[in-house]
């Protein structure tokens, strides 16, 4: 089946350790985005990909790092700048055709230890 | 303030009741509309997505768009169980499908059997 793959569902990160979630695509979509979901809060974007090998900030970029190496993939590392890390992160990718929504995967939820 | 502001609820309502969602924005350079639904520890599922004033329906849903009052409401007719789940609105300027979405904090509903 089409969709976005996000692992691990749940990760723990100790204390001056960096992390990297992973999302995956298999929808052929050409842009990719990492949000981060608080509780009571909606959600706000980190980063986000238009092509390969191109990405730009979000709202909330600080303490996180991305790549597009491949058009299927956009890993997101959560590094030790981060201060307060602990939060839900999804990712959701969209086509290059005008007007199409974007769709989520089904999160990673990150904790520390 | 708060770009798109939306009822965090909760809201209970029983089973079989008309259920209002709604969100305001401030800024009128929103040109499309989204709702998503999210169920507890999983990605946000698209259900409705609207560009012009005026109603969409979809099978028991109705997306309602007011762009002269600023104002954007999702209906649930008939409501069930299992559309107990946390509601998103969303926001985008313009048609670029990289445009960032505005999210509204959610509204947590329960449908009670």
């Amino acid at each position: 089946d089409g969709g976005i793959t996000q692992s691990p569902k749940y990760l723990f990160r100790k204390e001056g350790q960096n992390v990297t979630l992973s999302c995956e695509q298999n929808l052929n979509h050409d842009a990719m985005y990492w949000y981060r979901q608080d509780p009571g809060q909606g959600l706000r974007l980190i980063y986000y990909s238009q092509i390969v090998n191109d990405f730009q900030k979000g709202d909330i970029a600080e303490g996180y790092s991305v790549s597009r190496e491949k058009k299927e993939s956009f890993p997101l590392t959560v590094t030790s700048a981060q201060k307060n890390p602990t939060a839900f992160y999804l990712c959701a990718s969209t086509s290059g055709v005008r007007n199409q929504p974007q769709h989520f995967g089904d999160g990673t939820r990150l904790s520390i230890l | 303030q708060k770009e798109v502001e939306q009822d965090p609820g909760p809201l209970s309502v029983p089973e079989g009741a008309i259920v209002s969602l709604n969100c305001t924005y401030s800024n009128s350079a929103f040109q499309y509309f989204m709702w998503y639904r999210q169920y507890s520890r999983k990605g946000p599922e698209l259900l409705m997505y609207t560009y012009s004033s005026g109603n969409k329906e979809d099978g028991r849903f109705t997306a309602q768009v007011d762009k002269s009052s600023k104002y954007i409401s999702l209906f649930i007719r008939d409501s069930q169980p299992s559309d107990s789940a946390t509601y998103l609105c969303a926001m985008k300027y313009g048609s670029s499908n990289t445009g960032k979405l505005i999210f509204g904090q959610g509204t947590t509903l329960q449908v009670k059997p």
